[in-house]
């Protein structure tokens, strides 16, 4: 099973300022479709999950701009331009590339 | 507007059984792969099966299968997971979503394994 290893565990941030993720994967998650299957999703408290970013970079539909994603290979980044109040929750990057689907531990967002 | 709603969570004994369903709508459920993924109290995602959009490829993770089964219903635009000898770790909130990379999801359904 690939693993899926994301940094920090828990952030602390500033409004305003921006924040970033880090996702590692155990292997390459480049398909042999030439994709790349690795997403991000937000997670509010009480809230079920979000996607915010698909295929590394791929904003899903309603996400705002502030989110983007980049990457390759093993190692991927989600970064927040100028984080919000409602940005608060937990962060998860998942692979989508082999099966079985595996997901990151999470990473908490918070305010300072 | 997509939606999913998920019903049939509850309480049951160990080496109990449930059945859960995912009501989809505002898209053409036969054309999606459909995914269920589970949620254990305080803890993180993890992806339990998916099934292809008419049903002829099923995918487990490793720590349900042969307990677990997915299949639908495409003329009821319904999910389902069949969940037998239900074990104490299976206590999670349980959530459809939409294609293997998880587009769209349900409010989850909680189910609970206890004596």
């Amino acid at each position: 099973d690939i693993v899926m290893t994301q940094t920090p565990l828990s952030s602390p941030v500033t409004l305003g300022q921006p924040a970033s993720i880090s996702c590692r994967s155990s292997q390459s998650l480049v398909h042999s479709d030439g994709n790349t299957y690795l997403s991000w999703l937000q997670q509010r408290p009480g809230q079920p999950p979000r996607l915010l970013i698909y295929k590394i970079s791929n904003r899903f539909s309603g996400v705002p701009d502030r989110f983007s994603g980049s990457g390759a290979g093993t190692d991927f980044t989600l970064n927040i331009s100028r984080v919000e109040a409602e940005d608060v929750g937990v962060y998860y990057c998942m692979q989508a590339t082999q099966f079985p689907v595996t997901f990151g531990q999470g990473t908490r967002l918070e305010i300072k | 507007e997509v939606q999913l709603v998920e019903s049939g969570g509850g309480l049951v004994q160990p080496g109990g059984s449930l059945r859960l369903s995912c009501a989809a709508s505002g898209f053409t459920f036969s054309n999606y792969w459909m995914t269920w993924v589970r949620q254990a109290p305080g803890k993180g995602l993890e992806w339990v099966a998916n099934i292809k959009q008419d049903g002829s490829g099923k995918y487990y993770v490793d720590s349900v299968r042969g307990r677990f089964t997915i299949s639908r219903d495409n003329a009821k635009n319904s999910l389902y997971l069949q969940m037998s000898s239900l074990r104490v770790e299976d206590t999670a909130v349980y959530y459809c979503a939409r294609a293997i990379l998880a587009e769209y999801w349900g409010q989850g359904t909680l189910v609970t394994v206890s004596s």
